[in-house]
C-alpha cells in the first residue's frame, strides 16, 4: 500500500540531545512538509521541500533541520537549540510541487516528549 | 502564521444529528480544504473547494465558501460517533500555493 511512514512513533528526548525523526513516502510525491502540532495551536509549518536538495523554513524553523537528499525520505531533526520540543510531529507529501493545489497526505505522526 | 479560525472550538451533538463547523481567513485564496484528525493521528483530506466554487458535496459532507465574507463551513448529516475527530480547515493562498496553512480545528464529539 502507498503512503507515509513516520518513526518512531514514540520518542523520548534528553536536555540536550538532537533527535532525529524519520519520514518516508512510496507515493511518488514531489513535495514533503514537516508540522507541529500543540494543543489548540493547530498545525505549524516547519520545513517543507519541494524537490529534492532543495528545502524551504515554514513559520517556525529555529531549531530544526532537515534533508531532501532523496525523494521518498525527509527526516526531522530537532536540535538542542530548539527550547520547547515537546509536541506531535506530522509529515506530509503532496504530488506536485505546488501542491497546495491538490490535498496533502499525512503520516500517522511522531510524539516527542523531553525528559 | 495561522491563516484559518474555526468556530467552535468544540462541539458535542447526538448521533443523527446534524454538525455544522465554520471557518474563517484572512487573506485571498486559491483553495480551502477540510481535514479530519483522530485523536493521535494523522490528518485525513476531506474535501478541496476552489475559490470559484460556491458549494461542494461529498457523501454526508457539505462545503460552502464565500469569497466575500472569507469564510467557509462543513456540514457532516446524520452524524455518528465514528464522526468523533478533529476538524480541521487549511486555505492555500492566491499568489503562494506551494504550502497549506491550518487553522487551529474544531473538535466533534458525537454521543451514541
Amino acid at each position: 500500500d502507498g503512503g507515509i511512514t513516520q518513526s518512531p512513533k514514540y520518542l523520548f528526548r534528553k536536555e540536550g540531545q538532537n533527535v532525529t525523526l524519520s519520514c518516508e513516502q512510496n507515493l511518488n510525491h514531489d513535495a514533503m512538509y514537516w508540522y507541529r502540532q500543540d494543543p489548540g495551536q493547530g498545525l505549524r509549518l516547519i520545513y517543507y521541500s519541494q524537490i529534492v536538495n532543495d528545502f524551504q523554513k515554514g513559520d517556525i524553523a529555529e531549531g530544526y533541520s532537515v534533508s531532501r537528499e532523496k525523494k521518498e525520505s525527509f527526516p526531522l531533526t530537532v536540535t538542542s537549540a530548539q527550547k520547547n520540543p515537546t509536541a506531535f510531529y506530522l509529515c506530509a507529501s503532496s504530488a506536485p510541487r505546488d501542491g497546495a493545489h491538490y490535498g496533502y497526505t499525512f503520516g500517522s505522526g511522531t510524539r516527542l516528549t523531553v525528559v | 502564521s495561522q491563516q484559518g479560525e474555526e468556530d467552535p472550538q468544540a462541539l458535542s451533538i447526538q448521533e443523527g444529528e446534524n454538525a455544522t463547523m465554520n471557518c474563517s481567513y484572512k487573506t485571498s485564496i486559491n483553495n480551502l480544504q477540510w481535514y479530519r484528525q483522530n485523536s493521535g493521528r494523522g490528518l485525513v483530506h476531506l474535501i478541496l473547494i476552489r475559490s470559484n466554487e460556491r458549494e461542494k458535496h461529498s457523501g454526508r459532507l457539505r462545503v460552502t465558501l464565500d469569497t466575500s465574507k472569507k469564510s467557509s463551513s462543513l456540514l457532516i448529516t446524520a452524524s455518528r460517533a465514528a464522526d468523533t475527530a478533529s476538524y480541521f480547515c487549511a486555505t492555500a493562498r492566491s499568489y503562494n500555493t506551494d504550502k497549506l496553512i491550518f487553522g487551529t480545528g474544531t473538535r466533534l464529539q458525537v454521543f451514541p
